[in-house]
């Protein structure tokens, strides 16, 4: 039962461009939301969060909106870099419900490349 | 920068055998994740110990699998016996709980191969 789906196996955008990255989650518990960014041979690395208090969250290049009725948050890079090529992960977790709860659940992931 | 140290960075091992990977959270970091990554399933969460205490392992199988922290600065995961279908990349990661801020830390990985 996969709670947290990224349909999308891989994305490429030309460079300069917008990326945008989806992500749709089932349990309405969650409500609290994050983008991890992977490198080849390294570990994921966090990238930005929302709370569902919020519907966007910006920082810098990166964007995340969430979208509670639809459960459906996405990511958006502008303007898209070549150092963005990565696999993006989108995770959530029941923090407010469920006080202490701290896992994340993943989605399997999006392999974004960048095209110069 | 602190990081999250993971080791062996690489195991291949024959079926039947044990397998034992090892974890040393950043250091003051109260919570220890271990995930697994499979191309199916994405990053799975297998176990997590709060200051050192199991809070979860329903994500591992059992019979086989086993997690513990020893104590504060090393966490371990054994496979006892390995199969070829626990041929993964195995994550720990760690992090200051309670937070509302889930920017954990991962360590890079164990690849393991199991022949």
């Amino acid at each position: 039962d996969q709670q947290v789906k990224q349909n999308s196996p891989s994305l490429s955008v030309q460079e300069g461009r917008i990326s945008i990255l989806n992500c749709d989650y089932t349990n309405s518990m969650f409500d609290y939301f994050l983008w991890y960014k992977k490198y080849p041979a390294e570990g994921p690395t966090f990238l930005i969060s929302i709370s569902s208090i919020k519907d966007k969250n910006e920082d810098g290049r990166f964007t995340v909106f969430l979208n509670k009725s639809a459960k459906h948050l996405s990511l958006h890079i502008v303007p898209s870099q070549p150092g963005d090529s990565a696999v993006y992960f989108c995770a959530a977790s029941a923090s407010r419900t469920n006080f202490g709860n701290e896992k994340l659940t993943f989605g399997t992931g999006t392999r974004l490349t960048i095209i110069p | 920068d602190a990081r999250v140290t993971q080791t062996p960075r690489h195991k291949v091992t024959e079926m039947g055998q044990e397998v034992t990977m090892r974890c040393q959270p950043i250091l003051g970091h109260n919570t220890v994740f271990w995930y697994r990554q499979t191309m199916m399933q994405g990053l799975e969460l297998l176990a997590y110990f709060r200051n050192r205490a199991p809070l979860d392992d329903s994500g591992m199988p059992k019979d086989r699998f086993s997690a513990e922290m020893p104590d504060a600065t090393l966490a371990t995961l054994k496979i006892q016996p390995s199969e070829p279908r626990d041929s993964a990349v195995y994550f720990c990661a760690s992090g200051l709980t309670p937070t509302f801020n889930y920017g954990y830390t991962f360590g890079s990985g164990t690849r393991l191969t199991v022949v």
